[in-house]
């Protein structure tokens, strides 16, 4: 079936580092593929989705490119900041047509940022 | 903006009782509601997807007369551990598709904060 493996936590940066997040996924036909933040004591917030293959999702100065040939969505952002600290959750849905309704989850990397 | 509402946020109860957990959509409708649950460092796993005034959906491997889910209105569903063991214990969270749309132009899906069960 499907599955998602991202990069364990915790992950500990000070402001204005580069932030890599790795997220790697298992699936048969073309997934829709997205990254979900969770802040503290809050639901999970979409972040960016792609929706086929080369495609770059953006939101909030965070991307990241579906690679169908590295089954890869890894997470980026040039100079994070103390705000961004949060849970964040790579995901996919297996059922082609860029529903975000059936989520395949991975477990959730934990990031820090110091002042 | 929209708030889904989980409650409690976290309950500790004794093996053999049963708990409720309720997810309420705030301040908008939500015809279809899923229910997710996550043991401590694994993934989050969908457990089944509830329609408003019809039986929910249960993924494979996910008891549906252990775990009770009732969406009786467009703002309310329910999820029941029945006679809970230490083993149900996790985090369990809810999300609420909405009507309205993403900056993609895909339908929100907006999460509640989750509900931390312990089973002693």
């Amino acid at each position: 079936g499907d599955s998602v493996t991202q990069m364990e936590g915790p992950v500990t940066l000070s402001e204005e580092a580069f932030l890599t997040i790795n997220c790697t996924y298992t699936a048969t036909g073309y997934p829709s593929l997205f990254w979900y933040v969770q802040y503290p004591g809050e639901g999970l917030q979409l972040l960016l989705k792609a929706t086929k293959a080369d495609d770059k999702g953006s939101n909030k100065g965070f991307e990241a490119t579906y690679r169908k040939e590295t089954t890869s969505f890894h997470l980026e952002k040039g100079s994070v900041q103390v705000s961004d600290s949060a849970v964040y959750f790579c995901a996919l849905n297996g059922i082609s047509g860029g529903s975000n309704y059936k989520l395949t989850f991975g477990k959730g990397t934990l990031l820090t940022v110091n002042p | 903006g929209a708030v889904v509402s989980q409650h409690p946020s976290w309950v500790i109860c004794k093996s053999g009782t049963s708990v409720k957990i309720e997810c309420r959509s705030l301040d908008f409708q939500a015809t279809t509601m899923f229910w997710y649950r996550q043991f401590p460092k694994q993934s989050l796993m969908l457990m089944a997807t509830s329609n408003e005034g019809s039986k929910a959906t249960y993924e494979q491997g996910v008891e549906k007369d252990k775990f009770l889910i009732n969406h009786a209105s467009l703002t309310l569903s329910t999820l029941t551990v029945t006679s809970a063991h230490p083993e149900d214990s996790s985090f369990y969270i809810c999300s609420a598709r909405r009507t309205a749309l993403d900056y993609s132009g895909a339908n929100v899906l907006t999460f509640g904060a989750g509900s931390r069960l312990t089973v002693l």
